[in-house]
């Protein structure tokens, strides 16, 4: 069975702290996003990552950085986290051609004080 | 940009009764179609799509929704709805690459 984790699902921080939220796929997928799900805004994609050390803005990349070390493995920084960052973020993997869906993790619901 | 319009962002609806959640795309060009249901503190889960074929795609717990071209929409439906239908239903349009654009999403609680 496909299977994203997302190692934390929630957390809370202070505002000016560093955030990172870990994300793993076991489906060898190219493709993974990190998207913020917010109340009457649906899903925005903040970065998607198409092959290891590749990475691509989406629509809300301010605030935020990402890293690809190894392919099944992309993480979402926060470098100084702020109080407007409180969400819910979802990692998403996709096989890498043609039409398919996104899987899901999850979700890490973070809330900063 | 493409945008999904998903009219009803809440759908109260008695328990054994039909739903029918609607969901609008803007592109004319050749899109995928996809419904998600996400239910409470967990993740989106896919529920059914619609690749190419039949315009009209099954879920495996009763949901059925139907590709329409012409009117550019993609409506979600079931003729008896469960208690355990209760949560978020989004709908997304993909157009082959990895950008996805989601609907604003529905809540669906159904009444006992």
């Amino acid at each position: 069975d496909v299977k994203v984790t997302q190692s934390s699902r929630y957390l809370v921080k202070r505002t000016g702290e560093k955030v990172f939220l870990e994300c793993v796929q076991d489906m060898d997928h190219e493709n993974m996003f990190w998207y913020r799900q917010d109340p009457g805004l649906g899903l925005r994609l903040i970065y998607f990552s198409y092959d290891v050390k590749m990475k691509e803005k989406g629509d809300i990349p301010e605030g935020y950085s990402v890293s690809r070390e190894k392919k099944e493995r992309f993480s979402l920084i926060l470098e100084s986290a702020s109080t407007n960052q409180t969400s819910m973020y979802l990692c998403a993997s996709r096989p890498p051609r043609g039409a398919g869906e996104l899987f899901f993790g999850e979700g890490s619901r973070l809330t900063v004080l | 940009a493409q945008s999904v319009t998903q009219l009803d962002s809440q759908v109260p609806v008695f328990e054994e009764a039909p739903v029918e959640l609607r969901c609008n795309y803007s592109s004319s060009v050749s899109v995928y179609l996809f419904w998600y249901v996400q239910y409470p503190n967990q993740g989106l889960q896919l529920l059914l799509k619609y690749l190419s074929g039949s315009t009209l795609v099954e879920s495996i717990n009763g949901f059925e929704a139907e590709f329409n071209k012409s009117q550019t929409s993609f409506h979600l439906r079931k003729p008896s709805v469960h208690i355990s239908d209760t949560a978020e239903y989004f709908c997304a349009v993909n157009r082959g690459g990895n950008q996805f654009y989601f609907g604003t999403g529905t809540s669906l609680t159904v009444i006992p």
